[in-house]
């Protein structure tokens, strides 16, 4: 099946800095990512959705400036968490679908971020 | 949107019996509905899916059961075994809304030895 990768794997930074993570359709062309945020025993929830070459989609609630999104080519997706806080760390994952005949999205392994 | 429940939230089974989580979705144009598979700190799998032209879908062990009037679907796992433990997570996609997925809040499946 499709390969989605994700890096880092683990990220761990000081209050105020800026973090960027990459996710990768290995062998498809992605024309949607979209970046999950996962707490401990709780449910995916999306962050936003991204279509190569144009805006991010954000869900209610999501601070544009601070998940800060890019979606430049087919295969690379990154989700930069800008003056990150310690209430920002959790498991990034993204998921990649490939164009309107796909149904199924594929995740990558997901970033485990914690900000001291 | 879109809203999916789930149940039950956690799961207990003795290893050969069968496991069955429901979920319930609130928009009727929904149309793609996949489950997937989670083990702790690991990316989401998926096993199995089913599209709203078919009312079951089976894969060995696997079959998901889709009642469209209902709006409701169904994971039915035989025989279980103990690699079979990890949580369980329902979605249905919003065509709609850009296609993304809606995700239920995953049921917790333990499998006894």
């Amino acid at each position: 099946g499709a390969v989605v990768s994700q890096h880092p794997s683990r990220v761990i930074c000081k209050s105020g800095t800026s973090v960027k993570i990459e996710c990768r359709s290995l062998d498809f062309q992605a024309t949607t990512m979209f970046w999950y945020r996962q707490f401990p025993k709780q449910s995916l929830m999306l962050m936003a959705t991204s279509n190569e070459g144009s805006k991010a989609t954000y869900e209610q609630g999501v601070e544009k400036d601070k998940f800060l999104i890019n979606h430049a080519s087919l295969t690379l997706s990154t989700l930069t968490v800008t003056s990150a806080h310690p209430e920002d760390s959790s498991f990034y994952i993204c998921s990649a679908r490939g164009d309107y005949r796909t149904d199924t999205q594929y995740f990558g392994p997901g970033t485990r971020l914690t900000v001291l | 949107g879109e809203n999916v429940e789930q149940h039950p939230s956690t799961l207990s089974v003795q290893e050969g019996d069968s496991a069955v989580i429901k979920c319930t979705y609130s928009d009727s144009a929904s149309n793609y509905f996949p489950w997937y598979k989670q083990e702790l700190g690991k990316r989401p799998q998926l096993i199995i899916d089913i599209r709203s032209n078919v009312g079951e879908k089976k894969d060995q062990r696997i079959a998901v059961t889709l009642n469209k009037t209902a709006k409701h679907f169904s994971l039915h796992i035989t025989e279980t075994q103990p690699e079979d433990s990890a949580v369980y997570f329902c979605a249905a996609r919003e065509k709609a809304a850009g296609n993304k997925l809606t995700f239920g809040g995953g049921t917790r499946v333990l499998v006894k030895p």
